[in-house]
């Protein structure tokens, strides 16, 4: 139960677009469509943004989308916005009724 | 509306026991998978645990596996997390939350567990 690979950090300006890489092996990500997003501002409980690797969680905006290829999935944030700035976290199901997160990423909007 | 409260963090020394309860409310706890999952200082989120619906079917994080036991009294809308041998690096705060979408979805806003001497 290795944690998944993501870039500690990843960076862009109002109205750009960044792209979260979550990179697992065959045995979690690339054998199971159950990869979900999380957003986690500080201090606070995390928020699903994405579930089943590209289903919005509800009240989701449309600007957030999640895609897989192979053993890695990930989130695109497009028209990046100021509160936008935050960290976070790709999970997947590794099978025998488990998960495993990602390592993290702290997105922030320059 | 769905609700979830952690209680029963604190200080406690290496080596001791603590036990965690998640209140449920807004909705049928018998219903939905639970999960268990930490956040040590400044660190990331790590998945610890999960129970389905009637408690029948449990599984583990490696890293506590044998140490930790969830279980869940349904009729009192209620989760938790028997920590048992705690470690300095159990130190966390520990969030509950729902499964609803084939991961985590509604979560507690978390209990801190401080393991030390």
């Amino acid at each position: 139960q290795s944690a998944l690979t993501q870039p500690p950090s990843a960076s862009g300006s109002p109205g750009q677009s960044v792209t979260i890489s979550c990179t697992g092996t065959s045995s979690d990500v690339g054998s199971y469509d159950y990869v979900s997003w999380y957003q986690q501002h500080p201090g606070k409980a995390p928020k699903l943004m994405i579930y089943e690797v590209s289903k919005r969680a509800s009240g989701v905006p449309d600007r957030f989308s999640g895609s897989k290829s192979g053993n890695t999935a990930s989130l695109t944030v497009s028209g990046l916005q100021a509160e936008d700035e935050a960290d976070y976290y790709c999970i997947s199901y590794v099978g025998s009724n488990s998960f495993v997160f990602g390592t993290g990423t702290k997105v922030a909007v320059l | 509306e769905v609700q979830l409260v952690e209680s029963g963090g604190g200080l406690v020394q290496p080596g001791g026991s603590l036990r965690l309860s998640c209140a449920a409310s807004g909705f049928t706890l018998s219903g939905y998978w639970m999960h268990w999952v930490r956040q040590g200082p400044g660190k990331g989120l790590e998945w610890v645990s999960r129970i389905n619906g009637v408690g029948t079917t449990t599984a583990y994080a490696d890293s506590v596996r044998g140490r930790f036991t969830i279980s869940r009294d349904n009729a009192k809308n209620t989760l938790y997390l028997e920590m048992n041998s705690l470690r300095a690096e159990d130190t966390a705060v520990y969030f509950c939350a729902r499964e609803k979408s084939a991961s985590p979805d509604d979560w507690g806003p978390g209990t801190l567990v401080t393991v030390s001497s």
